[in-house]
């Protein structure tokens, strides 16, 4: 079946650090990929998405791009803060009302 | 965006009595809700899909008499954990899509303490 596989965290960075947390998946078709974002006690928010290859999600600052050839969708920001300090979450859906499949998760802690 | 509600968001309750978790789409209907347990530190886990009207689509390993689902209208979907024991102790989880929304938004969770 279908899965995530993201880098095992937790990954903790100084302010204006540059992050990349690595996603790569499986699937059967043409998923879309999305990148969740958990703040603590929270629920999920998303954070990109992508629908097809060579599409690039960004919101926030945070980048990733749908890369069929290696199959990956690596989140990426060139300057975090504290305030990204957060679990993230790659996932990849392959139609409409399908459920989301997760990766396990990645920890990013920020530092002053 | 679409908000997904999800009521309480926290609660307590003694082993061996039942919890009824609300979860409510605020501004759209919801034709598919999901509902997902995450343990601590860990990833979320798909427990059953729900369509409105229709019985719930249980995973492989979740007990349907334990985690009962419905979901009888456009906007609310319910999950009530029977007979809990401290095993079923989690943050709940659910999602919804639906109609003009073709993402899933996710409710804020809801933390189950069973003692």
């Amino acid at each position: 079946g279908d899965s995530v596989t993201q880098m095992e965290g937790p990954v903790t960075l100084s302010e204006e650090a540059f992050l990349t947390i690595n996603c790569t998946y499986t699937a059967t078709g043409y998923p879309s990929l999305f990148w969740y974002v958990q703040y603590p006690g929270e629920g999920l928010q998303l954070l990109l998405k992508a629908t097809k290859a060579d599409d690039k999600g960004s919101n926030k600052g945070f980048e990733a791009t749908y890369r069929k050839e290696t199959t990956s969708f690596h989140l990426e920001k060139g300057s975090v803060q504290v305030s990204d300090s957060a679990v993230y979450f790659c996932a990849s859906r392959n139609s409409g009302n399908t459920p989301l499949v997760f990766g396990k998760g990645t920890r990013l802690s920020v530092i002053a | 965006g679409a908000v997904v509600s999800q009521h309480p968001s926290w609660v307590i309750c003694k082993s061996g009595t039942s919890v009824k978790i609300e979860c409510r789409s605020l501004d759209f209907q919801a034709t598919t809700m999901f509902w997902y347990r995450q343990f601590p530190k860990q990833s979320l886990m798909l427990m059953a899909t729900s369509n409105e009207g229709s019985k719930a689509t249980y995973e492989q390993g979740v007990e349907k008499d334990k985690f009962l689902i419905n979901h009888a209208s456009l906007t609310l979907s319910t999950l009530t954990v029977t007979s809990a024991h401290p095993e079923d102790s989690s943050f709940y989880i659910c999602s919804a899509s639906g109609g003009m929304v073709s993402e899933q938004y996710f409710g804020p969770g809801t933390r189950l303490t069973v003692t």
